[in-house]
């Protein structure tokens, strides 16, 4: 699923697999990108993040994966889980001036139990 | 205990009226945002204060003036609503100092009848 496009991508995965959600950035200048994940009725949540003097960062479950050369970002989600359903966005923060974070489109991630 | 809090959830009002929707984060950052969330889900920032100044103003009507009277508030005042800014509103704070994540309010929906 890539965040490009009019319609908003979805990813659909059964319960247990791995999920890999892609993303395609814009500016060379960011130095600095954050997942999120946004459930119905709430706000963005920060899920991970990774500077761009890193191509790997790993936390719980997720992995975010970062190739400067190509300007992509994805975040792999390791034995999806129904509660893991939602939209997530990636984020860039471009230097200029002042930081200024720039939100792709969103995939919806749709966990089948 | 909630990190940012945006009023109302919900706000239902005729065209023409003027609204305002408040933001208070209690984070201790010195940076906050207003986003615009469309049908598609795309999220767009409007305005960004630091320490209760201007640092972004996207291209955005002048209908919408943002104010902050102290760095833990940044409220949202509309003018003369029109039904292209129904939308969800999205609050968030960060620290400027060195890249950090957003905080994200749960949005504020706006339909205009």
């Amino acid at each position: 699923g890539e965040s490009v496009g009019l319609h908003l991508p979805t990813l659909s995965v059964q319960e247990g697999d791995n999920s890999i959600i892609n993303c395609a950035y814009s500016n060379s200048a960011s130095d600095y990108f954050i997942w999120y994940k946004q459930e119905s009725g709430k706000g963005p949540q920060f899920i991970i993040d990774i500077r761009s003097n890193m191509d790997k960062r790993q936390g719980q479950r997720v992995t975010v994966l970062l190739n400067k050369t190509v300007k992509h970002l994805s975040l792999q989600i390791a034995a999806t889980q129904p509660g893991d359903s939602a939209v997530y966005f990636c984020a860039e923060n471009i230097r200029g001036g002042s930081y200024i974070p720039t939100f792709g489109r969103g995939t919806s991630l749709i966990v089948h139990p | 205990d909630t990190a940012v809090s945006q009023t109302p959830k919900y706000l239902v009002t005729q065209m023409g009226n003027d609204k305002s929707i408040k933001c208070e984060q209690n984070l201790g950052h010195d940076t906050m945002y207003w986003y615009k969330q469309d049908s598609k889900k795309f999220l767009k920032i409007m305005f960004s204060y630091n320490n209760k100044e201007l640092i972004i103003n996207e291209t955005v009507p002048n209908r919408f003036s943002p104010k902050s009277p102290d760095k833990a508030h940044l409220n949202l005042h509309i003018n003369s609503l029109e039904l292209g800014d129904s939308a969800v509103y999205f609050c968030a704070s960060s620290s400027r100092e060195s890249n950090q994540p957003q905080h994200f309010g749960d949005g504020t929906r706006l339909s205009i009848l």
